[in-house]
């Protein structure tokens, strides 16, 4: 079974629509991160969670928020979708415990979210 | 804040021949660490390798190395004997401290037979 789960893995929604896309992870990380990509612009950070109770905002997160239920779950929210939040939407995490600072993040297989 | 540079969008290589992509990054802290990841057309984020700013030796994982230069702020991606299955988006990325990773906007690899 794969250790950061997404889902769903794809939808189609309409502008206006509050729209929910889920994270789970089974690695036991306390780091967990929403990423959006967009053909010739890379990963952009929208929020992430250092531990449950912390959630900061990330480059781009305007038109999103986000929740942190548990520690293996950080989920998405799109209060009212726009057509330009069309996008490749990826969770991660990664963690602290080992000691190391610079620590690898771990990508779920994203979530193709179209919005018309 | 950092940033990261990959100045080549799309690369060509000859099936078992070297290639080198390009990655340079800003950053004022001192210490920091540098990653690559490879998507292939499938969409998934792969974790390749990495390095940290205070590592001696330029990091190697099979077929893959980093060309890490601290002075010229670079730290590009050689993969040795290209394979088909290298066809990909390449991504250098930068942690700081305590930040997540911010991502550059990508190198297409496509390798030919």
């Amino acid at each position: 079974d794969a250790d950061v789960t997404q889902t769903p893995r794809n939808r189609i929604t309409k502008t206006g629509k509050r729209i929910m896309l889920e994270c789970s992870q089974t690695k036991g990380h306390d780091r967990m991160y929403w990423y959006r990509q967009d053909p010739g612009l890379g990963l952009r950070l929208i929020y992430y969670s250092f531990d449950v109770k912390d959630i900061n905002k990330g480059e781009i997160s305007d038109g999103y928020s986000v929740s942190r239920q548990a520690q293996a779950k950080f989920s998405l929210s799109l209060e009212s979708a726009i057509p330009n939040q069309t996008a490749l939407y990826f969770c991660a995490t990664s963690d602290t415990a080992s000691g190391s600072l610079y620590n690898e993040q771990f990508f779920g297989p994203g979530t193709r979210l179209t919005v018309l | 804040a950092q940033k990261i540079t990959q100045t080549q969008p799309g690369m060509f290589v000859q099936e078992k021949e070297a290639v080198t992509l390009d990655c340079t990054y800003d950053t004022s802290d001192p210490s920091y660490g540098l990653f690559w990841y490879k998507q292939p057309s499938s969409g998934e984020m792969i974790f390749l390798i990495y390095q940290g700013s205070y590592d001696q030796q330029n990091a190697t994982e099979g077929r893959y190395s980093l060309n890490f230069q601290k002075a010229r702020k670079s730290a590009n991606l050689v993969i040795s004997a290209s394979q088909l299955g290298d066809s990909a988006m390449y991504f250098c990325a930068i942690p700081s401290g305590n930040t997540p990773l911010v991502f550059g906007k990508g190198t297409r690899l496509s390798v030919i037979a």
